[in-house]
């Protein structure tokens, strides 16, 4: 699992506060990800990272921002959360053999 | 958008038989993965395929790449009951390598 975790693992929140999600390696992995995870929709990627205070944007990033201070740590922030961004987030990295190892996942409820 | 569609959507077989799934996508890539995921868990990578190669084994799993049809396939040999999950396809095709998801074939193994 490359010593991914997640956390927090459940959090139910309100409609229009900010979320934090935080994601830590262990790996030295160059390279991680954000993900949701909804039902029909597979995973679908949010935002990714390509080095410290290196992002970009993945095809759902809209209302959600992401920053790399430190290489093993990639937090991904909900602005202002909807009921549409209740969801599983997974963070996952990349080693250089070009596997993608996932964390435990966060299961979110936005109400 | 996804990029790759897995085709059964669900496929329900008795233990012992075989498995086929398989993975649809649009662009080109530089190489096509295979997950797996258990109910409420994370993704666990199966086996990576090249986009130069066109056929790979892992103990009972292969996988077969036609780049020219835009497809692959996962085959399970021999099922069992441990082997009751979502499978999903991935392809990469970024300089970051990100992933692009399909929304998965839900294997059910009867025992």
């Amino acid at each position: 699992d490359a010593g991914i975790t997640q956390s927090p693992r459940h959090k139910v929140t309100e409609t229009g506060t900010p979320v934090t999600l935080r994601c830590h390696q262990t790996e030295n992995h160059r390279y991680m990800y954000w993900y949701r995870q909804d039902p029909g929709h597979g995973l679908r990627l949010i935002h990714y990272s390509y080095g410290v205070k290196d992002t970009d944007k993945g095809e759902v990033s809209d209302g959600y921002s992401v920053s790399r201070s430190k290489t093993e740590d990639f937090l991904l922030t909900l602005e202002s959360a909807t009921s549409s961004q209740t969801s599983v987030y997974f963070c996952a990295t990349t080693d250089s053999q070009e596997t993608q190892y996932f964390g435990p996942g966060t299961r979110l409820l936005v109400l | 958008s996804q990029q790759g569609e897995e085709d059964p959507q669900a496929l329900s077989i008795q233990e012992g038989e075989n498995a086929t799934m398989n993975c649809s996508y649009k662009t080109s890539i530089n190489n096509l993965q295979w997950y797996r995921q258990n109910s409420g868990r994370g993704l666990v990578h199966l086996i990576l395929i090249r986009s130069n190669e066109r056929e790979k084994h892992s103990g009972r799993l292969r996988v077969t790449l036609d780049t020219s049809k835009k497809s692959s396939s996962l085959l399970i040999t021999a099922s069992r009951a441990a082997d009751t999950a979502s499978y999903f396809c991935a392809t990469e095709s970024g300089s970051a390598r990100q992933l692009t998801f399909g929304s998965g074939t839900q294997l059910t193994v009867l025992p």
